[in-house]
């Protein structure tokens, strides 16, 4: 298995809903990420979890709430989004947290805030 | 802090064409990777380059890391449709290993 899944596929959510993003890979990899990405755009960091723990999170405001249940699973608990946090969301994996051997991405959330 | 720089921001060529395209770093990279992004897609990963100056194909992708070790590029043989998208260069020059992502090159494929 060499995928990253990601549920659901789109998400439309209204600014007092609380919802759930779903990451998962089977692939063995310690590292997981979450990352925001905006129409044309690169993809933004913001959270990195190594070996289940947290390690890097960019300044993400606390609506956004990751957590890594286990080495195969991410999840980001949304909570109060404003409009402009419409975005695509997408997970990605790495064998470690340096990315040296290339992140590999799910197809991602597209999450609209209405 | 680091930056790369890409180009062209979009090319629009036709079928069976050669694309180049390419990445400059202000500092130096020990690792280049070049990802393709399908609309509604994640990037997948088409190359990742480890040493300066090594050639890579996957296809009918080649990816050069440049000798400086500051910039990085792509070239696509005989364009097809399904080439078309988005195609980042990034590198995870950082001390907190975070890839730093080129702003993408969109490729467009004139009828």
């Amino acid at each position: 298995d060499t995928e990253v899944t990601q549920t659901p596929k789109h998400l439309v959510m209204g600014m007092t809903n609380k919802k759930s993003l779903k990451c998962e890979q089977h692939m063995g990899h310690r590292a997981m990420y979450w990352y925001k990405q905006k129409a044309k755009k690169p993809p933004e960091l913001m959270f990195v979890y190594s070996y289940e723990k947290l390690s890097i999170n960019e300044s993400v405001p606390s609506r956004f709430s990751p957590e890594c249940p286990n080495s195969s699973l991410l999840n980001l608990h949304l909570h109060a989004l404003q409009p402009e946090d419409s975005a695509l969301y997408l997970c990605a994996s790495s064998q470690d947290r340096t990315g040296l051997n290339g992140y590999t991405f799910g197809s991602g959330t597209r999450l609209t805030v209405v | 802090g680091q930056q790369l720089n890409q180009s062209p921001q979009s090319m629009f060529i036709q079928e069976g064409e050669d694309v180049s395209m390419n990445c400059t770093s202000s500092s130096i990279f020990n690792t280049w990777l070049w990802y393709k992004q399908d609309p509604g897609e994640g990037p997948v990963l088409l190359i990742a380059l480890y040493k300066a100056g090594e050639l890579t194909s996957n296809g009918r992708l080649t990816a050069q890391f440049g000798i400086t070790r500051k910039d990085s590029f792509l070239n696509i043989s005989a364009s097809i449709p399904s080439d078309v998208g988005i195609y980042f260069c990034a590198g995870p020059p950082n001390s907190n290993y975070q890839l730093i992502w080129g702003a993408g090159t969109k490729l467009i494929i004139k009828p």
